[in-house]
């Protein structure tokens, strides 16, 4: 069974920092073919794809946020960890981690969310 | 405004049947996928591929796909499947794209 759970956060002030910490079960990051990724969603707003990164330690970003993202995974802890810089008001909502389809870049199972707020 | 265009909302009775599109140029050349969000609980994979249903998924969701639009169809639709349901579509660089998502609401 497959499953994640997002933690870190609820509240961060804008410029700071966010750190995401990703705890997945049920598949392995150092299998071939594994993919993880974070996905976010602003009240209100349709989902936004943020960060891949793949079990041979491939990353990707999104091309809007890339120089405020960075995506590790300790694969030891079936974990994978996303920072994101800087972070605005516009940066609220609840972010999701999600298992990903390598090729096709689809997401196949997603964690429950959890919820940031960007406020002073 | 966003990639891939979806109906804001859809209402339908409980019993008919529902569809929602999703349409973007590029969907004549990618696949897209569907997934369905209820409050408080996470999204899920509805459709793969445009028109295959994962396992779990009740018969009742199907997709399809004519040029530019793909179509996710629930017929006989019940409470249980109100909520969001959104489309999912990569390019073929990898860019990652969402339709707008649209609220489901059975009458």
């Amino acid at each position: 069974q497959v499953t994640l759970r997002e933690s870190g956060p609820t509240l961060v002030k804008p410029t700071q920092t966010l750190t995401l910490t990703c705890t997945f079960s049920g598949f392995s990051l150092s299998t071939s073919g594994m993919c993880v990724s974070w996905i976010r969603q602003p009240p209100g707003k349709a989902l936004e794809w943020l960060a891949r990164i793949d079990w041979d330690d491939d990353k990707y970003y999104s091309t809007s946020l890339e120089t405020r993202l960075t995506i590790s995974k300790d694969t030891s802890k079936n974990q994978v960890v996303l920072t994101m810089t800087n972070m605005d008001p516009a940066d609220a909502g609840t972010y999701f981690c999600v298992r990903t389809a390598f090729d096709s870049w689809h997401f196949d199972f997603w964690g429950q969310g959890t919820l940031v707020t960007v406020s002073s | 405004s966003y990639e891939l265009t979806q109906p804001p909302s859809v209402s339908v009775s409980a019993g008919q049947t529902a569809r929602i599109t999703c349409t973007a140029e590029v969907l004549a050349k990618q696949y897209a996928y569907w997934y369905q969000k209820r409050p408080g609980q996470a999204p899920f994979l509805v459709i793969y591929k445009d028109t295959e249903r994962p396992s779990g998924i009740p018969e009742r969701f199907s997709g399809s796909s004519s040029g530019t639009t793909v179509t996710l169809t629930i017929s006989g639709v019940q409470a249980e499947d109100e909520g969001d349901f959104h489309c999912q579509t990569a390019d073929s660089s990898g860019s990652v794209l969402f339709g707008g998502g649209t609220k489901l609401t059975v009458l």
